[in-house]
C-alpha cells in the first residue's frame, strides 16, 4: 500500500529552526510537495522537490532522498505565524497527490 | 502562481436542499481538478478526480450519486452536494493542474467552502 509518514505534532520556540520529516512508500515517485494550513483555510504551497538535494526559499528549505524515501522541511528563524499545519505529499505513478496527515506546529514565545 | 478560485466561501443550508460549489481556474487552463473534502483535525481527503470533458473517478467510499462533479470546460469545475444532511457539513476543497510538459504538476488550491447543513 502506499504510506505517508510525518509526525502529529512538534512545538518549537520563536526564532529557532525546527525541521520536519516526511518519509513515504507509494507507487511510483513524481515529486513531492511541502504544503502549509492555517486552521480554517486552505492549504498554500511550500515547495516541490523531485530530485534529490536541497532546495532553499528564504526561511524555509526542503530535502529530498529519494533512495531513502526521505524527506524534510526545515523552517528558520521560526515566527509565531509559521504556528500551522505542514502537509507532505507525494505524487505517484498515475499523477495522484498522496498525503500526509500533517504535522501541526506549535511556536512558542 | 496560477490562481484557483473557489465559490462559495461560506454557505448554510437546510437539510434536504442542494448545493453547488464552484471552482475556477482563472488564468490557466486545468486539464485536472480535484475535490477534498476536510474533516475536523483531520487531513485532507482526496474525493474525486475530474478531467475535462469526461466523467470524475470518485475515491472509494464517497457516493457519486450524492457529490455531483462536473468538468465542462478546462477553466470550471462544479462539486454539488444533493440532498445535503447535516453530516455533509464540512471544509470542501479543490485544486486545480495544468499537465504540460515542463510543468511541475503542482496543484493550486481554492479558497475553500464551508458548507453547514442545518
Amino acid at each position: 500500500g502506499q504510506n505517508i509518514d510525518q509526525p502529529t505534532e512538534m512545538t518549537a520556540t520563536e526564532g529557532a529552526i525546527v525541521q520536519i520529516n516526511c518519509t513515504y512508500q507509494t507507487s511510483g515517485f513524481n515529486g513531492l510537495f511541502w504544503y502549509q494550513q492555517h486552521a480554517g483555510e486552505a492549504p498554500t504551497f511550500l515547495s516541490y522537490n523531485v530530485l534529490d538535494g536541497l532546495e532553499e526559499k528564504g526561511r524555509f528549505s526542503s530535502f529530498l532522498s529519494r533512495s531513502k524515501g526521505y524527506s524534510y522541511l526545515l523552517l528558520k528563524e521560526l515566527q509565531m505565524k509559521d504556528s500551522a499545519s505542514y502537509l507532505c505529499a507525494v505524487l505517484d505513478s498515475n499523477y495522484q497527490l498522496i498525503w500526509g496527515a500533517g504535522t501541526k506546529l506549535i511556536i512558542k514565545p | 502562481g496560477a490562481v484557483v478560485s473557489q465559490h462559495p466561501s461560506r454557505v448554510i443550508c437546510k437539510s434536504g436542499t442542494s448545493v453547488k460549489i464552484e471552482c475556477r481556474s482563472l488564468d490557466f487552463q486545468a486539464t485536472t481538478m480535484f475535490w477534498y473534502r476536510q474533516f475536523p483535525k483531520k487531513s485532507l481527503m482526496l474525493m474525486a478526480t475530474s478531467n475535462e470533458g469526461s466523467k470524475a473517478t470518485y475515491e472509494q467510499g464517497v457516493e457519486k450519486d450524492k457529490f455531483l462533479i462536473n468538468h465542462a470546460s478546462l477553466t470550471l469545475s462544479t462539486l454539488t452536494v444533493t440532498s445535503a444532511h447535516p453530516e455533509d457539513s464540512s471544509f470542501y476543497i479543490c485544486s486545480a493542474r495544468s499537465v504540460r510538459q515542463g510543468d511541475t504538476g503542482e496543484l493550486f488550491f481554492g479558497e475553500g467552502s464551508r458548507l453547514t447543513v442545518l
